[in-house]
């Protein structure tokens, strides 16, 4: 059975915290993704990976970075977490062309108070 | 550039009654047009897909076709169930090789017995 595993399912943080999300699937999948989901937005595509080493900017890098030093697991990194991003995190992965699916994990929602 | 247009929700339906969920796509190309489906405390899941124009797409009783002339891709159910109270999300391809999908916002469907 296909899986893609998130480290929290929730996660309380503190303004200025540096924060990690971690996502790991278990495809050999060559693309992953970050996309945040907040109430009538839809999913907004924050990083996306398509090699290790390799990322792209989505619509919503601003106040994120990613890292994938292995195939199997792409990171999240919130350098210094503020309020506004305070949402629920979900984790994609996929093969690399545009027909296929993505595979999501179950997500991390995350408070910044 | 790229955007994907829900109902707003939430849909409130009956069971047994038929479903529409109305979704119109703006995108340049030939994108595929998906479903997905996000069941409570879950990530999202896969539910129909269409690579091309008058395609229809269909799993679990649900279906939508792919029309180019109108920009629409509805997503249709003949006799909902409770168990199909969810959020659902339309989604498209971006023109790229990376597997990038664009979202729309989502349209919460509660089913009541």
């Amino acid at each position: 059975d296909v899986k893609v595993t998130q480290s929290s399912r929730y996660l309380v943080k503190r303004t200025g915290e540096k924060v990690f999300l971690e996502c790991v699937q278990d495809m050999d999948h060559e693309n992953m993704f970050w996309y945040r989901q907040d109430p009538g937005l839809g999913l907004r595509l924050i990083y996306f990976s398509y090699d290790v080493k390799m990322k792209e900017k989505g619509d919503i890098p601003e106040g994120y970075s990613v890292s994938r030093e292995k195939k199997e697991r792409f990171s999240l990194i919130l350098e210094s977490a503020s309020t506004n991003q305070t949402s629920m995190y979900l984790c994609a992965s996929s093969l690399p062309t545009g027909r296929n699916e993505q595979y999501f994990g179950p997500g991390t929602r995350l408070t910044v108070t | 550039g790229n955007s994907v247009t829900q109902m707003e929700g939430p849909v409130t339906l009956s069971e047994e009654a038929f479903l529409t969920i109305n979704c119109t796509y703006t995108a340049t190309g030939y994108p595929s047009l998906f479903w997905y489906v996000q069941y409570p405390g879950e990530g999202l899941q896969l539910l129909l897909k269409a690579t091309k124009a008058d395609d229809k797409g269909s799993n679990k009783g649900f279906e939508a076709t792919y029309r180019k002339e109108t920009t629409s891709f509805h997503l249709e159910k003949g006799s909902v169930q409770v168990s199909d109270s969810a959020v659902y999300f339309c989604a498209l391809s971006r023109n790229n090789a990376g597997n990038m999908l664009t979202f729309g916002g989502g349209t919460r469907l509660m089913v009541k017995p």
